[in-house]
């Protein structure tokens, strides 16, 4: 069984400023892939970044960063120079066979 | 690319009452999936279609729930009779055949009453 654990329920960052959101994971499976979503306030699930197991290099898109740590089961999102519009809820999902497994969710709030 | 699109984005129902809810996934994505959040919990996966044939549904919940996927398009989930407890955002998402993206929709907002 596959598990995700996001272990801040909310966080604070000012504008501008970087942020980490934590992500462990649990699974038996060697090749998997891991993902993060951002839900804002209208609904949508936006893709954010995605890492394959295999990957040797940390995945990057834009602001956002995922470093991945194999060997700590951690796959953490970093965005740097947070903006008023990162204000949304973040999940953190792995992929087996064909399926997603989520985390609950960080909501990050951005203050200016 | 048109995205995934989900409708209704909002159901307000009574208890005991039918709902469907309907996805149309990117068009010529295989893979079709419905995933469902309750009010603070995670967000649950309920089934998979590959094409019209359902892959997986272990996530079902109980039998009051109906997938269909005519025709390897569209796919309608019906939820007959609804309870208070189906209340949540139900979300669909596609992806190819091949590739790891996936694509969701804006969801449907359920609430049972």
């Amino acid at each position: 069984a596959q598990k995700i654990t996001q272990t801040q329920p909310g966080m604070f960052v000012q504008e501008k400023e970087a942020v980490t959101l934590d992500c462990t994971y649990d699974t038996s499976d060697q090749s998997y892939g891991l993902f993060w979503y951002k839900q804002p306030s209208s609904g949508e699930m936006i893709f954010l970044i995605y890492q394959g197991s295999y990957d040797e290099q940390n995945a990057t898109e834009g602001r956002y960063s995922l470093n991945f740590q194999k060997a700590r089961k951690s796959a953490n999102l970093v965005i740097s120079a947070s903006q008023l519009g990162d204000s949304a809820m973040y999940f953190c999902a792995m992929r087996g066979y064909s399926t997603l497994t989520f985390g609950k969710g960080t909501m990050l709030l951005v203050s200016p | 690319e048109a995205g995934v699109t989900q409708f209704p984005s909002h159901s307000v129902i009574e208890k005991g009452q039918t709902v469907t809810l309907r996805c149309d996934p990117i068009s010529g994505h295989d893979n079709l999936y419905w995933y469902r959040r309750v009010m603070g919990k995670e967000i649950k996966f309920l089934l998979h279609f590959v094409k019209e044939s359902k892959q997986d549904e272990s996530g079902m919940p109980n039998n009051r729930f109906l997938a269909e996927r005519t025709g390897g398009t569209y796919s309608t989930l019906k939820v007959q009779p609804a309870e208070l407890e189906d209340s949540g955002v139900y979300f669909c998402a596609s992806s190819p055949a091949h590739g790891y993206g996936y694509t969701f929709g804006s969801g449907t907002r359920l609430t049972v009453v």
